[in-house]
């Protein structure tokens, strides 16, 4: 299994709800990362977990809150986010320190914030 | 203020000619540069990397020439097929093992059939 699968791939919420972004992979890789990508920007890094364990956290607002409950999966919990929070949300997943060696991205959860 | 930028946001190639993307970067403690391709709905899939040690790595037709005194960097696709018409991403890191990988903003590549 050579993928990335996130879900939902599109994502409508309002600012009051609550709700999750998940990602799953099967390649045996230990090290996963949240980015986001806004219209025409490139993907920006939010969060690194490595080993199940969150590594780098990009100055986040808390209103984003990452979890890795096992080495396969990768939550974002979303809650109380704000319109200027719409964008595309990408999973990525990597062999720890071969990040250099590419990742392998899903594609993504198309998520707006009404 | 952006460490990796790629100038051109499209370019436009003939099939069989060569197509050439271009990216440029301030800090000079990356020292290792990627290429990822993206299709409409898809995430990028990773395509070639090099090392800056290297001045060019090379994969069938796809072609990374670094430049560090430059700070640029290109990729070279030949021949283009209708295939690569995608939007391709350059990417760098500096830290050990690429947990911090920082993008450009893609440069779409349309080849004419």
């Amino acid at each position: 299994d050579t993928e990335v699968t996130q879900t939902p791939k599109h994502l409508v919420m309002g600012m009051t709800n609550k709700k999750s972004l998940k990602c799953e992979q099967h390649m045996g890789h230990r090290a996963m990362y949240w980015y986001k990508q806004k219209a025409k920007k490139p993907p920006e890094l939010m969060f690194v977990y490595s080993y199940e364990k969150l590594s780098i956290n990009e100055s986040v607002p808390s209103r984003f809150s990452p979890e890795c409950p096992n080495s396969s999966l990768l939550n974002l919990h979303l809650h109380a986010l704000q319109p200027e929070d719409s964008a595309l949300y990408l999973c990525a997943s990597s062999q720890p320190r071969q990040g250099n060696y590419g990742y392998t991205f899903g594609s993504g959860t198309r998520l707006t914030v009404v | 203020d952006q460490q990796v930028k790629q100038n051109s946001p499209s370019l436009s190639v003939q099939e069989g000619r060569i197509s050439i993307l271009n990216c440029d970067y301030t800090n000079s403690m990356f020292d290792y540069f990627l290429w990822y391709k993206k299709y409409p709905a898809e995430g990028p899939t990773f395509l070639i990397s090099i090392s800056s040690i290297k001045d060019k790595n090379e994969d069938g037709r796809f072609t990374v020439f670094l430049n560090k005194s430059a700070k640029h960097l290109s990729l070279h696709i030949v021949p283009s097929q209708p295939g690569d018409s995608a939007v391709y991403f350059c990417a760098a890191s500096g830290d050990t093992g690429g947990f911090k990988t920082i993008f450009g903003a893609g440069t779409r590549l349309f080849v004419k059939a």
